[in-house]
């Protein structure tokens, strides 16, 4: 079964410009969870989408969005973006409420 | 609110010797618990997860946790470590989850 796929797995860009990544769920998962990871703050929850809805948000700003496909895919969105944001993105699948299976994640740098 | 504490930020033991990392959790049910496990550069892996039963649990690579309700912890214990188990240990919580900020393991040969 294939796992979890992240793209692009690198990115760079500049202050002010937006970005767009991917996740594709293991098959048959419902549900994606979006994470930022970096050293200064860790491992921090960005959003939950459940069959195209989105059933759970972190405490991030609204230039954070997200969005689920009726194939599960989703897509992250990054708006007007600022130099903190550079950190890898994680996108995790599950079934529902059990475990979740990560993606290698996206490496975003904004210069 | 849930929420998870890894007490210890490094750990260093050397390559044989037994290793424990701590978690303790805030959770106002019976929670859903997790370790994971992340090599430089990768994402997250499940090591194991408590969701009920036998509160001593068994995961991949030698590794098992105890939940110990009376102590909200969920400790992570293998006995001999390998150097490839050098990595970010990270537990969890919940159905969300909600995630510890990590223990870096480092194993001296």
């Amino acid at each position: 079964k294939a796992g979890v796929t992240q793209t692009p797995r690198y990115l760079i860009k500049t202050r002010g410009q937006q970005v767009t990544l991917s996740c594709s769920p293991i098959s048959g998962h419902r549900s994606v969870s979006w994470y930022q990871q970096t050293p200064g703050q860790g491992l921090q929850f960005l959003f939950e989408y459940f069959s195209e809805t989105q059933r759970n948000k972190g405490n991030f700003p609204g230039r954070f969005s997200g969005r689920q496909f009726s194939n599960s895919r989703s897509e992250m969105n990054v708006s007007t973006l600022e130099l903190g944001d550079s950190a890898l993105y994680l996108c995790a699948s599950s079934r529902g409420l059990d475990e979740q299976y990560f993606g290698p994640g996206t490496r975003l740098t904004v210069t | 609110a849930q929420s998870v504490t890894q007490p210890d930020i490094h750990i260093t033991v050397s390559e044989g010797a037994s290793l424990e990392l701590r978690c303790n959790y805030s959770y106002g049910a019976t929670p859903y618990l997790f370790w994971y496990v992340q090599s430089p550069g990768q994402g997250l892996q499940l090591l194991l997860k408590y969701f009920s039963g036998d509160t001593l649990v068994q995961g991949i690579k030698g590794f098992e946790a105890e939940f110990k309700r009376s102590q909200s912890s969920f400790n992570l214990r293998k006995p001999s470590v390998h150097w490839s188990d050098a990595a970010e240990y990270f537990c969890a919580v919940g159905g969300g989850p909600t995630f510890g900020r990590g223990t870096s393991l480092i194993v001296h040969p």
